[in-house]
């Protein structure tokens, strides 16, 4: 399996614009995570995906983030619209069985810039 | 409130030395700490997983401990290389949660020539 694949690796974009950010998640985990990393504050979890369905949207920063997940490989985080202080990186993992449990597997990331 | 804290902020060795992390936490109750490598502009790689009965793991040249008592790990990194150089990152699982990752700062390292 090629892992967790995100697109795209990088993305620059002006204030107000939307942004897209997508991962394909290892074929058969069941359980999906999009985290947003910053020097600031590390990482932070944003949501959380079981079975396709979201389960804790509580770390979303705000109603211009939303996140689907229409299918078992596929899921996107979108911005609308995008402040500079959405810059970070933004990465998609996925795991086999509820987290806690094992290991999380990482997407190389999207890096974010918002001018 | 669960918090994992790391030390030191970052550090410089020479290639073939060795080097300790430090973890602390607060989390509880407790489920399983790991030790994530995370290269520059790449994702976190899972070094190891251990659980409250599991006082030591090796994963070739890092061997990561656990005082699950103190709530102290530290992950040893021995004869480093220059490819060591990265952040490693001391995650805590929650035990009462199954999806929530209390994640450290980081450790970053640099390995020099």
């Amino acid at each position: 399996d090629a892992g967790v694949i995100q697109s795209p690796r990088h993305e620059v974009t002006e204030m107000g614009q939307e942004v897209t950010l997508r991962c394909k998640p290892i074929s058969g985990h069941d359980y999906l995570f999009w985290y947003r990393q910053t020097m600031m504050r590390g990482l932070e979890l944003l949501i959380y995906f079981n079975n396709n369905v979201p389960i804790d949207d509580s770390g979303m920063p705000e109603d211009r983030f939303s996140a689907k997940m229409p299918n078992a490989s596929f899921s996107t985080l979108k911005i609308q619209p995008s402040e500079p202080r959405d810059s970070a990186v933004y990465f998609c993992a996925s795991s086999l069985l509820p987290v806690r449990d094992t290991e999380a597997f990482f997407g190389q990331g999207t890096r974010l810039t918002v001018v | 409130k669960n918090q994992v804290e790391q030390s030191p902020q970052s550090l410089i060795i020479l290639e073939g030395k060795n080097c300790t992390l430090q973890c602390n936490y607060t989390v509880s109750p407790f489920s399983n700490l790991r030790w994530y490598k995370q290269d520059t502009g790449r994702g976190p790689v899972s070094l190891t997983i251990m659980t409250f009965s599991e006082n030591t793991k090796s994963n070739g040249r890092y061997t990561a401990t656990l005082d699950a008592d103190t709530k102290q790990s530290s992950l040893h990194i021995t004869a480093s290389q220059l490819s060591d150089s990265a952040s490693y990152i001391c995650v805590v699982s929650l035990g009462s949660n199954d999806y929530k990752l209390s994640f450290g700062a980081g450790t970053t390292v640099t390995v020099r020539a």
